[in-house]
């Protein structure tokens, strides 16, 4: 199985900063790769799919980037509304893993 | 628009089954897989497998296999998993979900609103 490693596992940012979160996979999972939002009690959302491209209804201020086997999602201009868990996911060869999370507290 | 609803949250007794629903609405409920995701907290999201319900294929996680068993039905638009011999392992909250497109890379674009099962006996 391919393993995703995300980092950092948590971290506190004060609105209007940008944050970068990171996911390393095992192996070349060329760019099918996912991210989502998950407030708590909630369903998670998806932000971004094929590493780059944003979902529908999802602010230009979240950006995807990476290939390979490393990839980032970045939140420029941090806003009250993005706290809350992260995840990515792989879609290269099943089982469909998901990174550890990472939970985004707002200062 | 697309929509998925779960069934309602259940209490059940170590080694019993429980079957879990999915109904789906503003698609062609047959054309896209139904997957399935679990949430422990501390453990994270686990892909349990996936459905399709126009032909009934099913792809499921190893780790799941024996566990989980998936059905659809086509007629009620409606995708199911029964969990058998439940343990507290299996205490978590599931997700149904679907692919926004029809492409590997494709993300979960769509979720259900989450089924919590709680095994104690």
């Amino acid at each position: 199985d391919i393993q995703m490693t995300q980092s950092p596992a948590s971290l506190s940012v004060s609105v209007g900063e940008t944050v970068t979160i990171t996911c390393r996979a095992s192996e070349n999972i060329y760019s099918n790769l996912a991210w989502y939002q998950q407030k708590q009690g909630k369903s998670p959302q998806l932000l971004v799919y094929a590493a780059t491209n944003l979902a529908d209804g999802v602010p230009s201020r979240f950006s995807g980037s990476g290939s390979g086997t490393q990839y980032s999602l970045k939140i420029n201009s941090l806003q009250s509304e993005d706290f809350g868990s992260y995840y990515c996911q792989h879609f290269w060869g099943t089982p469909w893993t998901f990174g550890g999370g990472t939970k985004l507290e707002i200062k | 628009q697309v929509q998925l609803q779960q069934s309602g949250a259940e209490l059940m007794k170590p080694g019993a089954s429980v079957k879990i629903s999915c109904k789906a609405t503003g698609y062609t409920f047959s054309s896209y897989w139904i997957e399935w995701v679990k949430q422990r907290p501390g453990h994270g999201l686990e892909w349990i497998g996936e459905i399709l319900p126009g032909s009934g294929s099913t792809n499921y996680n190893e780790k799941f296999k024996g566990k989980a068993t998936f059905t659809a039905d086509t007629s009620s638009n409606t995708a199911y998993m029964q969990l058998s011999s439940l343990t507290s392992e299996d205490s978590a909250v599931y997700y149904c979900a679907r692919k926004g497109g029809y492409y590997r890379y494709d993300g979960f674009a769509y979720w259900g609103q989450g089924t919590l099962v709680t095994v104690s006996a």
